[in-house]
């Protein structure tokens, strides 16, 4: 299997550009999470879905923010505008259930908004 | 304070030493996750726990539900243990993660 694929794996933008990072889970796995890292905030969760459902997006930091998972196979998150702060490496992961799986984890973006 | 606290936040130890990462938390946890990133960046989940212990080669992960505490033990350490290791603790529709233990072993 190959695992959970990220892309971009790096991306550069400018303020007030929209940015589109997307994630392929692993096949037969019904649970997404989108999660991000900085430096002085460490890891976040900020949405996950179970069987394409949205479940919980009280982490998602603006309406800025979206994500969708139109079918099993494939998720996007997506910035707009962007913002300089919105600058983390942001990571997929994806596991069989919600609850009590390990889950598995996307390369990560990193993204750079200037 | 932080609501998932991990100690000691750098650890560096010899080729072969007996090494223990812990995290205590102070909210009612349904699973605590110990993940792993590598100086490349990329995370490895290592375990999943709701109670008791789960061995996984060199690596052992407890968790004491009652004193909210976990801990992770890497037996026979070697330097491609070399990691950030973080605790995650996941409540309610939530995950709440520790600052990371970063670990270096030197060979």
């Amino acid at each position: 299997d190959a695992g959970v694929i990220q892309s971009p794996r790096h991306e550069v933008t400018e303020m007030g550009q929209e940015v589109t990072l997307r994630c392929k889970p692993i096949s037969g796995h019904n649970s997404l999470f989108w999660y991000r890292q900085t430096m002085m905030r460490g890891l976040e969760l900020l949405i996950y879905f179970n069987n394409n459902v949205p479940i919980d997006d009280s982490g998602m930091p603006e309406d800025r923010f979206s994500a969708k998972m139109p079918n099993a196979s494939f998720s996007t998150l997506k910035i707009q505008p962007s913002e300089p702060r919105d600058s983390a490496v942001y990571f997929c992961a994806s596991s069989l259930a919600l609850a009590g799986r390990k889950q598995f984890f996307g390369p990560g973006t990193r993204l750079t908004v200037l | 304070k932080n609501e998932v606290e991990q100690s000691p936040q750098n650890l560096t130890a010899q080729e072969g030493e007996f090494i223990t990462i812990n995290c205590s938390y102070s909210v009612g946890i349904s699973a605590l996750h110990w993940l792993q990133q590598h100086p490349g960046g990329g995370i490895v989940s290592l375990f999943m726990l709701s109670s008791g212990k789960k061995k996984h080669g060199r690596l052992i992960a407890t968790i004491n539900i009652q004193e909210k505490h976990s801990s992770l033990h890497i037996t026979a350490s070697h330097p491609r243990d070399s990691a950030v290791y973080i605790c995650a603790v996941r409540v309610s529709n939530d995950m709440r993660f520790g600052a990371g233990t970063r670990l270096t072993v030197k060979p």
